[in-house]
């Protein structure tokens, strides 16, 4: 089974605005990434949060972690036709071997 | 730097026929991972590789599908014998050990058996 999950599934906006996505897990983590995917390619790695980190940026990237609530948001501000991808959470069990366990990803389309 | 390399890119062939998906992971990292991905049931790990030893493949589908790690720069995944619900995009990643330490993915091999 999956550990992370993201919503929505999808996510349609047009250039400029902000789009948020968010990852659900259910086990105590020791951190938790967020990935991209384009088109015919493979995952990227965006972004890393500690598990005991609360907000990390990265330039127009904005990643939360709520570990009471065990979820995370992605924020991309003003976003671009460029960012138009899948995005993908990825956490490791606390206690675990340290191998990321993918959601099934938001898709998210940028209009320009 | 040369990213993780999978070949091929395409591949179609016929059900029954054996098929042999490959991946150079990157130089220096230590983990290897296998991962399928389709529509219905996202992204798999299939088997996972720890400075060559196979640790995890409790992912892997069947017996019909088989992983070999023979040193720290190739791996291979083989599906025998091939199936129409084997059609998927494989993915390779690697990775440096330690947590946190993020997967870096090969552009995957799109896999279509008829």
């Amino acid at each position: 089974s999956q550990q992370g999950e993201e919503d929505p599934q999808a996510l349609s906006i047009q250039e400029g605005e902000n789009a948020t996505m968010n990852c659900s897990y259910k086990t105590s983590i020791n951190n938790l990434q967020w990935y991209r995917q384009n088109s015919g390619r493979g995952l990227v790695h965006l972004i890393l949060i500690r598990s005991n980190e609360r907000e990390k940026h990265s330039g127009r990237l904005r990643v939360t972690l709520d570990t009471s609530k065990k979820s995370s948001s992605l924020l991309i501000t003003a976003s671009r036709a460029a960012d138009t991808a899948s995005y993908f959470c990825a956490t490791d069990a606390s206690g675990g071997s340290y191998i990321p366990t993918f959601g099934r990803g938001t898709s998210l389309i940028v209009h320009p | 730097d040369a990213g993780v390399i999978q070949s091929p890119r395409h591949e179609v062939t016929e059900m029954g026929q054996e098929v042999t998906l490959r991946c150079k992971p990157i130089s220096g990292h230590d983990y290897l991972f296998w991962y399928r991905q389709t529509m219905m049931r996202g992204l798999e790990l299939l088997i996972y590789f720890n400075n060559n030893v196979p640790i995890d493949d409790s992912g892997m589908p069947e017996d019909r599908f088989s992983a070999k790690m023979p040193n720290a720069s190739f791996s291979t995944l083989k599906i025998q014998p091939s199936e129409p619900r084997d059609s998927a995009v494989y993915f390779c990643a690697s990775k440096v050990s330690g947590g946190g330490q993020p997967q870096h993915f090969g552009d995957g091999t799109r896999l279509s058996i008829l």
